[in-house]
């Protein structure tokens, strides 16, 4: 079975713009959850998704979103980039997203804002 | 907020010994906390995890305590071997289903030969 996908693997972009990242989950999995990976915060959690809904959300500001689409597969957006959004960006998605399921980690989208 | 505190940072040990990371989290609610491995350049992968029913747990060379009463957990790896270098995260569930997870700042494990 195919792991999690994420596109683009790397990106460049500059202060202002906007950027759309995508993630294919495990075939079968219904939650996809992001998270962004930064040297001096670590891991932190964005937000999930199950069912084209979003069900948990981190604490990050409102240029960050994202979606679900019928089939799994999620995008997320952030607008306004400032150069703190240069990050490491993980999606994990998990089964039926229900108790104490284990989260399977992408191989993550290297964004640079310059 | 919620809040998992990991140590050591760094570890060093030779091919052969034990290595041990200590984990404590905040959240009396957290009832599933799994461990990951990241390689470089590549995401982080699960190599065991433990739910707030169990004491410990054991998957060949590597175990993990949980003590809910004191929240701390640990990861016990035996016998290491130089592909076990890599950073190692431990994480607590911040919601029932484990969907949304609160994570150690990591642990950078060298393993010598």
């Amino acid at each position: 079975k195919a792991g999690v996908t994420q596109t683009p693997r790397y990106l460049i972009k500059t202060r202002g713009q906007q950027v759309t990242l995508s993630c294919s989950p495990i075939s079968g999995h219904r939650s996809v959850s992001w998270y962004q990976q930064t040297p001096g915060q670590g891991l932190q959690f964005l937000f999930e998704y199950f069912s084209e809904t979003q069900r948990n959300k981190g604490n990050f500001p409102g240029r960050f979103s994202g979606r679900q689409f019928s089939n799994s597969r999620s995008e997320m957006n952030v607008s306004t980039l400032e150069l703190g959004d240069s990050a490491l960006y993980l999606c994990a998605s998990s089964s039926r997203g229900q108790f104490q399921e284990t989260q399977y980690f992408g191989p993550g989208t290297r964004l640079l804002v310059l | 907020g919620e809040n998992v505190e990991q140590h050591p940072s760094t570890l060093s040990v030779q091919e052969g010994d034990s290595a041990v990371i200590k984990c404590t989290y905040s959240d009396s609610a957290s009832n599933y906390f799994p461990w990951y491995k990241q390689e470089l350049g590549k995401g982080p992968q699960l190599i065991i995890d433990i739910r707030s029913n169990v004491g410990e747990k054991k998957d060949q060379r590597i175990a993990v305590t949980l003590n809910k009463t004191a929240k701390h957990f640990s990861l016990h790896i035996t016998e290491t071997q130089p592909e076990d270098s890599a950073v190692y995260f431990c994480a607590a569930s911040l919601n029932q289903a484990g969907t949304a997870l609160i994570f150690g700042k990591g642990t950078t494990l060298s393993v010598s030969s």
